[in-house]
């Protein structure tokens, strides 16, 4: 079984320009979230997809946005790049998991897309 | 709010002996899933255990052994007969349902020599 994939591995790119993301779930999985992991701040949420929705969302300004689409596949995109964002972006995915409920399904993630802001 | 300290940012050993990762969290509610993941240098995180807060069994898994502890908030992780492969940052995290995300501790870095 293919596990969580994202792409690229890395990217490069420059201050002010527009970065998209792409993660695909295993097979099955219907909710995606994504994290980010910046040198000194740790692992911090960013977005959580389930069933084409945004369900919940970390304290990261508007500029990160994402969707999933109908294969439960999914895009982050963050605009207007600081180099702050620069940090390794990963992925997970779940069985689905509902709004206010406790999450007994594990998480499994990907090996990251690794985005430089020069 | 939930919270998870590893205050251990870096601990080194020599191969074969054992290690203990600490692990201390944060909730106000009653039910809650604890992780513990490991994060090579490929950048992956693997996922080890999960336990619910339910659940204060303490679990073997061949060398690994997690120690659960709901009087003092803790859930630390055991490695016994360390080997080199082991070397990696260690990521404690807690999930309480409600927002379905998870918040993770800083990390222990693992160096495991020869």
């Amino acid at each position: 079984e293919a596990g969580v994939t994202q792409s690229p591995t890395h990217l490069i790119k420059t201050r002010g320009q527009q970065a998209t993301l792409r993660c695909s779930p295993i097979s099955g999985h219907t909710s995606v979230y994504w994290y980010q992991q910046a040198l000194g701040l740790g692992l911090q949420f960013l977005l959580w997809y389930d069933e084409g929705e945004e369900r919940n969302r970390g304290n990261f300004p508007p500029r990160f946005s994402g969707r999933q689409f109908p294969n439960y596949s999914s895009e982050l995109n963050v605009n207007a790049l600081e180099l702050e964002d620069s940090a390794l972006y990963l992925c997970a995915s779940s069985l689905r998991n509902y709004p206010g409920r406790i999450s007994y399904y594990g998480y499994t993630f990907g090996s990251g897309t690794r985005l430089t802001v020069v | 709010a939930q919270k998870v300290t590893q205050a251990q940012t870096e601990i080194s050993v020599v191969e074969k002996e054992d290690v203990t990762l600490d692990c201390v969290y944060e909730t106000r509610d009653t039910t809650y899933y604890l992780f513990w993941y490991k994060q090579p240098p490929s950048g992956e995180l693997v996922f080890l255990i999960r336990r619910n807060s339910f659940d204060e069994q303490n679990e073997i898994s061949g060398r690994y052994s997690w120690n659960f502890q709901k009087s003092t908030s803790s859930f630390n992780f055991t490695i016994t007969a360390s080997q080199v492969v082991d070397s990696a940052v260690y990521f404690c995290a807690l999930n309480t349902g409600t927002a379905s995300k998870l918040t993770f501790g800083t990390g222990t870095r693992l160096q495991v020599t020869l």
